[in-house]
């Protein structure tokens, strides 16, 4: 089955600074990846996704960027704001399949 | 729109107790939903794919006849947790594919404690 890799598991930025969290996952058939932030005891929330038809997506101050060859992807969030301070998950699926694989989380801390 | 809600938002029982919880999509339909259970501070672990007037998907070590899945109609799905016991204290959150191309959206979660 798939296996999807976080890192790191804790990130602290400095407010405007940016944010990199990396995902590797390992079915070559997998082509969906969302990224999901949650906020303590709270749903996630999908902030942003990418199909492998495309290399690179961006939403204001959020990109995603997505290496099918080496199979990893990244969320990059700049201009950082303490409210972007949550666990960001992100996640690989086959969408006729429909289940999502998770990684392990990234707490991220903005520091102001 | 594609809102899902998940009811209840928290529960405790007593051990050997069974509590069912219910996730509905409120102005989609959808075959298929996924329950997932998450332990504090860890990731999200797929329990089984709920589908639609057929027999739930249950991933690898989960107990199927402690986990019980109903998928009745295209807007309910229901997980209850039989005699339950303190171990299956944890948050449990349902995520459904509404139509589209955005991904999937998650219930509200249930917190459930037993004591």
């Amino acid at each position: 089955g798939e296996n999807v890799e976080q890192h790191p598991s804790t990130l602290s930025v400095q407010e405007g600074d940016s944010a990199v969290i990396k995902c590797t996952y390992s079915d070559s058939a997998s082509n969906y990846f969302p990224w999901y932030k949650q906020e303590l005891g709270k749903r996630p929330q999908l902030i942003i996704d990418i199909r492998s038809n495309v290399g690179e997506k961006k939403d204001q101050r959020i990109a995603v960027t997505l290496n099918k060859t080496a199979k990893h992807f990244s969320l990059h969030i700049t201009e950082t704001q303490p409210e972007d301070s949550a666990v960001y998950f992100c996640a690989a699926s086959v969408t006729n399949a429909g289940k999502s694989t998770f990684g392990d989380g990234t707490t991220l801390t903005v520091k102001p | 729109g594609a809102v899902v809600s998940q009811h209840p938002s928290w529960v405790i029982c007593k051990s050997g107790t069974s509590v069912k919880i219910e996730c509905r999509s409120l102005d989609f339909q959808a075959t298929t939903m996924f329950w997932y259970r998450q332990f504090p501070k860890q990731s999200l672990m797929l329990m089984a794919t709920s589908n639609e007037g057929s027999k739930a998907t249950y991933e690898q070590g989960v107990e199927k006849d402690k986990f019980l899945i109903n998928h009745a109609s295209l807007t309910l799905s229901t997980l209850t947790v039989t005699s339950a016991h303190p171990e299956d204290s944890s948050f449990y959150i349902c995520s459904v594919r509404p139509p589209g191309p955005r991904g999937y959206t998650f219930g509200s979660g249930t917190r459930l404690t037993v004591v």
